[in-house]
């Protein structure tokens, strides 16, 4: 069975500075991998998403995930952080072979400081 | 283009009484898909449906939870009776329909419910 693994519940960074959300995943084929955010009183927005071809994807916001087949890693990075990205983040997986549920992380819930 | 919708946003019962809870998908998407999210926990699946057919209802908790989609539009789950532990969010979600998984899922906003 698929399962994915975010290993921060929350982080905290100063608006400016860099920004890696860590994902780990585990499944026995080609997955295909997906970033979400949640903003306060908002629905899941995607971020980004993981088919094939170019393990760097670059999505909305400014946003990037790097898929490391070897690490079973689908981390999300953003160079510099703004107030507007303080939301929960969830990193989810789905099959190959498509029209089938997503198995969701726990979330990181991300608080940016001045 | 509207978005997945969600009805209501909140809801607070007792326990026992009985909850129905509505989406409505994005105009088009024949796939509808409701997720659950218990407090601090990951957002887990409960059923997919394609048009008005359950494809997958392996994440059910129970049968105390009954989905349909009637005439593959929108559709409703309700809760009967409730219990605590049925406290979360409900998430749905729409896609089209694809033979390669390559379309996105669109979340609606969700429904809080409180179970008391």
């Amino acid at each position: 069975a698929q399962s994915v693994t975010q290993p921060d519940i929350h982080i905290t960074v100063s608006e400016g500075a860099s920004l890696e959300l860590r994902c780990n995943y585990s499944y026995g084929a080609t997955p295909y991998l997906f970033w979400y955010v949640q903003s306060p009183g908002q629905g899941l927005q995607l971020l980004l998403k993981y088919f094939s071809g170019d393990t760097l994807v670059q999505g909305i916001k400014g946003f990037e995930a790097e898929f490391k087949r070897s690490q079973s890693s689908f981390n999300l990075r953003k160079p510099s952080v703004h107030w507007s990205d303080a939301a929960e983040y969830f990193c989810a997986v789905g099959r190959d072979f498509g029209n089938e549920k997503l198995t969701f992380g726990t979330g990181t819930r991300l608080t940016i400081i001045p | 283009e509207a978005g997945v919708t969600q009805f209501p946003s909140h809801s607070v019962i007792e326990k026992g009484q009985t909850v129905t809870l509505r989406c409505d998908p994005i105009s088009g998407h024949d796939n509808l898909y409701w997720y659950r999210r218990v407090m601090g926990k990951e957002i887990k699946f409960l059923l997919h449906f394609v048009k008005e057919s359950k494809q997958d209802e392996s994440g059910m908790p129970n049968n105390r939870f009954l989905a349909e989609r009637t005439g593959g539009t929108y559709s409703t789950l309700k809760v009967q009776p409730a219990e605590l532990e049925d406290s979360g969010v409900y998430f749905c979600a729409s896609s089209l329909i694809s033979s390669r998984g390559r379309y996105e899922q669109y979340f609606g906003p969700g429904t809080r419910l409180t179970v008391t």
